[in-house]
């Protein structure tokens, strides 16, 4: 268990909806990370919030956002879904700096229909 | 500009021999490298990293890697596989650049 927790588990909706997906970090972790996991595109970073703020943006649509709260959790919202959006979504916590490692949440698979 | 490769997509290797999953990279500055390892269904497992020191990193599972500065790889090994091992790796230069990652399969 590395204590990052992600809900839902599984979530399946249709193309056009909307979903929100959320992630607690381990207890102490400022820095949030969320990827992107399909079959054929390995793992792609999205973005990165440290202590409520945006730090770092990578592939991430314009559909979709996030944020992080004053209690450190935080949430993927992806709009107009489309059937490509079907992927594991992973929300990893790091201690600040470089140097050190990060842990994964078990993950949302979402499919869109 | 970072970047990481891993150069295979998949290693096989039968049980109780070595085995090594590649990683190569290319930073302007020190490196900080990592190893990550996905069991099916789960979410990506800490194995371990290179800061500085040492080119031989130990980590969990009896696993290790050795960083080479000159050939700039960073190749995970282990003297002895175990079925058990048969996974994703996925090798990472600093927080936010993976590799496309290598399956490895361990037959018995």
């Amino acid at each position: 268990d590395s204590g990052v927790t992600q809900t839902p588990k599984h979530l399946i909706t249709a193309t056009g909806q909307r979903v929100t997906l959320r992630c607690s970090p381990r207890s102490g972790d400022l820095s949030v990370y969320w990827y992107q996991q399909s079959l054929d595109q390995g793992l792609q970073f999205l973005i990165q919030y440290y202590n409520g703020e945006e730090r770092a943006k990578g592939n991430i649509l314009e559909r979709f956002s996030a944020q992080q709260f004053p209690d450190l959790h935080s949430e993927l919202n992806l709009s107009s879904l489309e059937l490509g959006d079907s992927a594991l979504y992973f929300c990893a916590s790091s201690i600040a700096g470089e140097t050190y490692e990060q842990y994964f949440g078990p993950g949302t698979r979402l499919t869109v229909t | 500009a970072q970047s990481v490769a891993q150069p295979e997509d998949q290693v096989n290797v039968a049980e109780g021999n070595p085995l090594t999953v590649k990683c190569t990279y290319s930073v302007s500055g020190n490196p900080y490298l990592f190893w990550y390892v996905q069991y099916p269904n789960r979410g990506l497992q800490f194995l371990l990293k290179y800061i500085t020191g040492d080119n031989l990193v130990k980590g969990s599972y009896g696993f290790e890697a050795e960083f080479n500065k000159s050939q700039t790889s960073f190749h995970l090994k282990k003297p002895s596989a175990l079925v058990s091992d048969s996974a994703l790796y996925f090798c990472a230069v600093g927080k936010l650049i993976f590799g496309t990652g290598t399956r490895l399969q361990v037959f018995p």
